[in-house]
């Protein structure tokens, strides 16, 4: 059975950067997209980006550009996301997600990690 | 981004039928992408409930009853998730998701409330 760890809660100053990790078992790690899936507190999904840890090419969502940064280290089968120059709109909890193809835009976000709340505040 | 939309709220009786929208604008045609679905609870990650793209082309997530379906409507350019047999764990927000070109978009959420 796929699982996906989150790193651990986050409190970060606005201006820092931040870096989740999602650490996947149980499954093939590197023949499948992994997204980053953020929500802010009452708010609905929004999509971060996305990485094929096989070619390790990852594709940003055009409000994220220059600001997120997705990673996948396949010896770990860990997957990455720094987001940088934060602000307080930032606060959220971030998931990341397993597709169930090997294209960031082929197939469902199957597995889920468990997600971790980052608050931006000063 | 294209603007995915979705009622803010929906309600219905236990044993009734939920039926969940989802309208595309209209530069983008229903009938050219997947709509996914997904379904969150409180205090969850969401969960994958079921794509629709056409009768014959559609898939249902691991273990979801078969009392989730997907269809399309093409006159109102909307995706529609309709849950039969409606039962109070059914009470979540559902999330629609499509990838019209290089992003993934969400929908805003509906959340039902089964009465």
């Amino acid at each position: 059975q796929v699982q996906l760890v989150q790193s651990g809660a986050e409190v970060k100053k606005p201006g820092s950067s931040v870096k989740v990790s999602c650490k996947a078992s149980g499954g093939t790690f590197s023949s499948y997209a992994i997204s980053w899936v953020r929500q802010a507190p009452g708010q609905g999904l929004e999509w971060m980006g996305g990485i094929i840890p096989i070619f390790g090419t990852a594709n940003y969502a055009q409000k994220f550009q220059g600001r997120v940064t997705i990673t996948a280290d396949e010896s770990t089968s860990t997957a990455y996301m720094e987001l940088s120059s934060l602000r307080s709109e930032d606060t959220a909890v971030y998931y990341c997600a397993r597709q169930s193809g090997a294209g960031i835009s082929a197939g469902s976000f199957d597995y889920w990690g468990q997600g971790t709340l980052v608050t931006v505040s000063s | 981004q294209p603007v995915l939309t979705q009622p803010p709220s929906s309600s219905a009786s236990p044993g009734e039928s939920a039926r969940l929208t989802c309208t595309l604008p209209s530069d983008i045609n229903v009938g050219s992408y997947n709509i996914y679905w997904y379904q969150q609870k409180p205090g969850s990650p969401p969960r994958y409930l079921l794509y629709y793209y056409s009768d014959s082309d559609k898939g249902q997530g691991s273990g979801v009853p078969s009392r989730f379906s997907g269809s399309k409507d093409a006159s109102a350019n909307t995706g529609i998730l309709l849950i039969s047999g409606l039962q109070s764990e059914d009470e979540a927000d559902y999330y629609c998701m499509i990838w019209p070109s290089n992003a993934w978009v969400f929908g805003g959420g509906t959340k039902l409330t089964v009465l």
